[in-house]
């Protein structure tokens, strides 16, 4: 799996877009982004996932560079229980042997 | 709730013993992982099953073992026990290793 890059921590104000970067300069042409958080000792919860396409849901948009080597995790309204470590994953999508490989992740702390 | 089930929540144990953690995954879910965060610490991979199968295998002591059963539930048993293997056990599951996986709450494991 490719090594990715993140900050390692971030603040934001309540209220405001929080982005976070991430890059994966070495990721193959089959291998997805996806993004984790993990709020406090809780189990880590999904977020998104991409192959090329920006992605949007409920929770967050993901922006993904057209030559696929960094990504933006964006919170559009991030409140205090955004409060969190954020993880970037780049993983094959296969049955066989990939697991998710999680780094330090991105501290971000939403401020009131 | 991710619909993924970890019990107990909290067990305390000696120096030496055995425990097994169970993990029951989401309904229809055929991939279970199990991963390992002490304090302070990342998320370490530990093992994944599909259908009970063993499908990879990462950083799991030769004193962890661990089985899924033909109703998906997983169970992680741990030996020998020492000071150090006081941590999150973090179980997940995906419908295949091909998507998302969603995470349980954990069980928090100290020996004493």
């Amino acid at each position: 799996d490719a090594k990715t890059t993140q900050p390692t921590s971030m603040d934001c104000a309540e209220g405001r877009a929080a982005n976070l970067p991430c890059n994966h300069s070495t990721i193959s042409g089959n291998e997805y982004v996806y993004w984790y958080r993990q709020i406090h000792s809780q189990g880590p919860q999904y977020i998104i996932h991409g192959l090329k396409n920006n992605e949007t849901n409920e929770m967050a948009s993901l922006i993904i560079t057209e030559d696929r080597k960094s990504s933006t995790l964006i919170l559009p309204h991030a409140t205090l229980r955004d409060t969190a470590v954020y993880y970037c994953i780049v993983r094959v999508a296969s049955n066989y042997g990939q697991n998710f490989v999680f780094g330090p992740g991105t501290r971000l702390s939403v401020l009131p | 709730d991710s619909g993924v089930t970890q019990t107990p929540k909290h067990l305390i144990t000696a120096t030496g013993q055995r425990v097994t953690l169970r993990c029951s995954p989401r309904s229809g879910d055929l991939s279970v992982y199990w991963y390992q965060q002490s304090l302070d610490q990342g998320l370490q991979f530990l093992i994944q099953y599909y259908n009970g199968e063993e499908r990879a295998k990462g950083n799991i002591l030769e004193r962890f073992s661990a089985q899924q059963f033909p109703d998906l539930h997983s169970e992680l048993n741990l030996s020998s026990l020492e000071l150090g293997d006081s941590a999150l056990y973090f179980c997940a599951s995906s419908v295949d290793g091909r998507l998302e996986a969603f995470f349980g709450q954990g069980t928090r494991l100290t020996v004493v």
